[in-house]
């Protein structure tokens, strides 16, 4: 069971929109801890997609974005691409569990 | 450019410990924190805890507590977990990933560069 809930599959089809969620808690994203994501491709490292809730790192297209409010956040795909085919994390800090990092289940993106 | 290189994979029996490296490479190790994360199969991301390398300092998830030891060896830019008492639920593909903040104050919990991964199976 992780800290951080994400919906565990989401699809699309080319060229739409899709928005994927991340509830957590008040000892996390409610307690104005940043929320990062990050996007995995098979058998690959996790790559940085979002950090501090809504910059890309460079290199990063800007069909992605992020969002957060209340004990919530949100990363947006917008003009899907059958690249974008991926599984995809959120991350935050707790304060309740002597401070640690905590990720998401993830979410399956399937680009129809 | 920046690059962390892991040690090749592994197999354990139960019980026994296993000690995965993480050398960097493209910057100054001293100046980042380190983070360890696992990935069981099939299974998603699961923070372990992390090393300064700068002061040797380490935080540990407290799922790990006792079984988990983070340390490095600034000679060589290289940062190391080791995790004991190995059950067949510790197998999965381990991670370093650098902490985007600096040594010199406190770790931003999210990682810019990733190692490859390791993979460390545990079978009887």
């Amino acid at each position: 069971q992780s800290v951080l809930t994400q919906p565990p599959s989401v699809s699309g089809a080319p060229g739409q929109r899709v928005t994927l969620s991340c509830t957590g808690s008040s000892s996390n994203i409610g307690a104005r801890y940043d929320i990062h994501w990050y996007q995995q491709l098979p058998g690959t490292a996790p790559k940085l997609l979002i950090y501090g809730n809504i910059n890309r790192p460079s290199g990063v297209p800007d069909r992605f974005s992020g969002s957060k409010s209340g004990t919530s956040a949100s990363l947006a795909i917008t003009g899907l691409q059958a690249e974008d085919e991926a599984d995809y994390y959120c991350q935050s800090y707790d304060s309740s569990l002597s401070g640690s990092g905590v990720f998401g289940g993830g979410t399956k993106l399937t680009v129809l | 450019q920046v690059q962390l290189v892991q040690s090749g994979a592994e197999v354990k029996k139960p019980g026994a410990s296993v000690k995965v490296s993480c050398k960097a490479s493209g910057y100054t190790f001293t100046d980042y924190y380190m983070h360890w994360v696992r990935q069981a199969p099939g299974q998603g991301l699961e923070w372990m805890g992390w090393i300064n390398p700068y002061s040797a300092g380490t935080n540990y998830a407290q799922k790990f507590q006792g079984r988990v030891t983070m340390t490095r060896d600034t000679s060589i830019s290289a940062a190391y977990m080791e995790l004991s008492r190995l059950r067949s639920d510790d197998t999965a593909v381990y991670y370093c990933a650098r902490d985007t903040g600096s040594s010199s104050g406190a770790p931003l919990y999210y990682f810019d560069y990733w190692g490859q991964g390791t993979l460390v199976t545990v079978s009887s």
